[in-house]
């Protein structure tokens, strides 16, 4: 089975820095995927980790150790409309159709 | 724009009625997912299609929900008999090579 822990909710000042954890425990690992929602939106994908260590991708970065079970996302400069829903989703085994498992979200707002 | 649009956007319906969503790839995919997300958690995995194959399903498509993708373009996902517990947004992925799924917009179903 799968079981995929992030933090529920986080509060950071606009402009700053913030860190996103997440942490699992899979049967089957291939890979590791951020995604963004807004309330009432469908999520939007951010990044995709399959290999250990830091993926930029301008104010977003991801890194993933899988020795450690462990991710987090790090945004930059935060921004008003920063203020969302982040999910922390797992990728089955191959062959397992790609489905993706997800965490049940950190709910990142961000303040003045 | 995600590639994917979804029909409806929202749906009423009475418990005990049937009701059909319909997820429209704009450009030919061959991978698309179906996933359910309720309030405060992260999308469910229901279905998974390759072209017009049905690959994988989850345990939570129970006998009353069925899914289809007849030509391997749109596909349809039918709920028979809703329950209250069946209100929902239902979403439509597709999915490159590499795993990365893109959401369409969504389906919110509320079952009175």
């Amino acid at each position: 089975g799968q079981n995929i822990d992030q933090p529920t909710e986080m509060t950071a000042t606009e402009g700053a820095i913030v860190q996103i954890n997440c942490t699992y425990q899979t049967s089957g690992f291939n890979g590791l995927f951020w995604y963004q929602q807004h309330a009432g939106e469908a999520p939007t994908f951010l990044s995709y980790n399959v290999l250990d260590g830091l993926e930029e991708k301008g104010r977003f970065s991801s890194f993933l150790s899988r020795s450690k079970g462990y991710s987090y996302l790090l945004l930059k400069e935060l921004q008003m409309k920063d203020s969302a829903s982040y999910l922390c989703a797992v990728r089955d085994i191959p062959g397992g159709g790609n489905k993706l498992t997800f965490g049940t979200g950190t709910q990142l707002k961000v303040e003045l | 724009d995600t590639g994917v649009s979804q029909d409806p956007r929202h749906k009423i319906t009475k418990r005990g009625q049937n009701v059909t969503f319909r997820c429209d790839p704009i450009s030919e995919h061959n991978r698309l997912y179906w996933y359910r997300q309720t309030l405060g958690q992260g999308p469910e995995f229901l279905t998974y299609f390759q072209n017009e194959a049905q690959l994988e399903k989850s345990r939570l498509l129970s006998d009353r929900f069925s899914a289809e993708r007849p030509k391997g373009s749109f596909s349809t996902l039918e709920i028979q008999r809703t329950e209250q517990g069946d209100s929902a947004m239902y979403l439509c992925a597709w999915g490159n090579p590499d795993g990365e799924q893109y959401f369409g917009p969504g389906t919110r179903l509320t079952v009175t």
